[in-house]
């Protein structure tokens, strides 16, 4: 969905806790998600994408969780670093036709030393 | 990954002139190419979504005369902000994609930082 004001949502986590990010998507036509990071004055960074047909994908430290029945993404990140401080968004997409990424609101990430 | 460049990473003007940016994809031939704004403590909106050797499609709102999108080549895209204003202060953000991978994989620039005075 689109972003709407100034302040986003803060998430404080323990150096070496599970983080859980949430998200809810607008579009129950989408069919392939992503999840980004961006850090402060960088562009966005790939972290981990999951497709409609599957309720969960694993990468390295990240899973990813869709639960399509209430439109609901999650991002988890095992035992959280100080260097995941960053915001992340889920982007959505629906694939064929004209193709764009939509972003969004974002969650900012602290992690606390 | 691929790497994406943008130029200038940030830049100020005076109010009524136009700036140009450039986004390269440095080491694969990009088909689409993507220009996102985002403002402080907001989201990625979409602007315009640019192919190859024909004209950017413009998000509802944008205005195509003043945010003019040239994707002359596979590897380079520019947008220019013409005759700028201090309400077009922002970090305006490319992506690149290519047909092969699938548009939904795209590359993220490092983003210009555009301040109007």
């Amino acid at each position: 969905g689109e972003s709407v004001g100034l302040h986003l949502p803060t998430l404080s986590v323990q150096e070496g806790d599970n983080s859980i990010i949430n998200c809810a998507y607008s579009n129950s036509a989408s069919d392939y998600f992503i999840w980004y990071k961006q850090e402060s004055g960088k562009g966005p960074q790939f972290i981990i994408d999951i497709r409609s047909n599957m309720d969960k994908r694993q990468g390295q430290r990240v899973t990813v969780l869709l639960n399509k029945t209430v439109k609901h993404l999650s991002l988890q990140i095992a035992a959280t670093q100080p260097g995941d401080s960053a915001v992340y968004f889920c982007a959505e997409n629906i694939s064929g036709g004209y193709q764009k990424v939509t972003f969004g609101t974002g969650t900012k990430l602290q992690v606390i030393p | 990954g691929a790497v994406v460049s943008q130029h200038p990473s940030r830049v100020i003007c005076k109010s009524g002139t136009s700036v140009k940016i450039e986004c390269r994809s440095l080491d694969f031939q990009a088909t689409t190419m993507f220009w996102y704004r985002q403002f402080p403590k907001q989201s990625l909106m979409l602007m315009a979504t640019s192919n190859e050797g024909s004209k950017a499609t413009y998000e509802q709102g944008v205005e195509k005369d003043k945010f003019l999108i040239n994707h002359a080549s596979l590897t380079l895209s520019t947008l220019t902000v013409t005759s700028a204003h201090p309400e077009d202060s922002s970090f305006y953000i490319c992506s690149a994609a290519n047909g092969l991978a699938g548009v939904e994989t795209q590359y993220f620039g490092p983003g210009t930082r555009l301040l109007v005075l």
